[in-house]
């Protein structure tokens, strides 16, 4: 299993510009989330999804957009890139459905993606 | 809303010596878990507590669930060198809910 993976690795934008980062999972987990990291701040939760065709906002939502048409793909889109959102982003998936359970796991995380935004 | 701080936001310690980060909760958790970052990498899932009181060991790591369900605390004895990063505490209101990431501690190791 390749676990979580994200697309790309790394970007530079130039302001106003957009870009979708793909995330995907083999692990048939049932939520899927989008976090950016920003030095001295953490993880914060931009967008999640609790299933297919599912998604709700997270603490810092404003400015991006995600999609959740498969199962096993998170996609976050930046419509008009701002400096403001360089950062680190993260995706990552949890809670699997074992035996008609729904069973709590903990998060897998994806490599990252660093983007700057010029 | 939830709110989940940790302290120190650095630590430093020379190689043997012990690390102790602190997170606190401004709300009764269900649950918190503890990952793991490497400088350059991704988080990393350590462990996850549940039951107040409850005390999770891991080799040289200890970890504690406070009694009243909103605080915790890993515990480093004799630090290493590949004990370097840092070290995320995540709770999470209800069984099920998400997941809210304090700061974070970084920690150095000098060898």
């Amino acid at each position: 299993n390749a676990g979580v993976t994200q697309t790309p690795k790394f970007r530079v934008l130039k302001t106003g510009q957009s870009m979708t980062l793909l995330c995907a999972q083999d692990m048939n987990h049932e939520y899927m989330y989008w976090y950016r990291q920003d030095p001295g701040m953490g993880l914060r939760l931009i967008h999640y999804s609790v299933g297919e065709g599912t998604t709700a906002k997270g603490e810092v939502p404003d400015g991006y957009n995600v999609s959740r048409l498969k199962k096993q793909n998170f996609l976050l889109g930046l419509e008009s890139a701002a400096p403001s959102q360089t950062s680190v982003y993260f995706c990552a998936s949890s809670y699997s459905i074992r035996g008609g359970l729904l069973i709590w796991d903990e998060q897998y995380f994806g490599p990252g993606t660093r983007l700057t935004v010029t | 809303g939830q709110q989940v701080m940790q302290i120190p936001q650095y630590q430093h310690v020379q190689e043997g010596e012990d690390f102790t980060t602190y997170c606190n909760s401004s709300t009764t958790l269900s649950n918190i878990q503890w990952y793991k970052q490497r400088p350059g990498g991704h988080p990393v899932f350590l462990i996850q507590l549940v039951k107040s009181g409850e005390v999770k060991k891991q080799k040289r790591l200890t970890f504690q669930f406070g009694e009243a369900k909103k605080n915790s605390s890993l515990h480093i004895t004799a630090t290493q060198t590949t004990d370097v990063g840092t070290y995320f505490c995540a709770g999470a209101e209800t069984s099920g809910s998400r997941l809210t990431f304090g700061e974070g501690t970084q920690l150095t190791v000098n060898p």
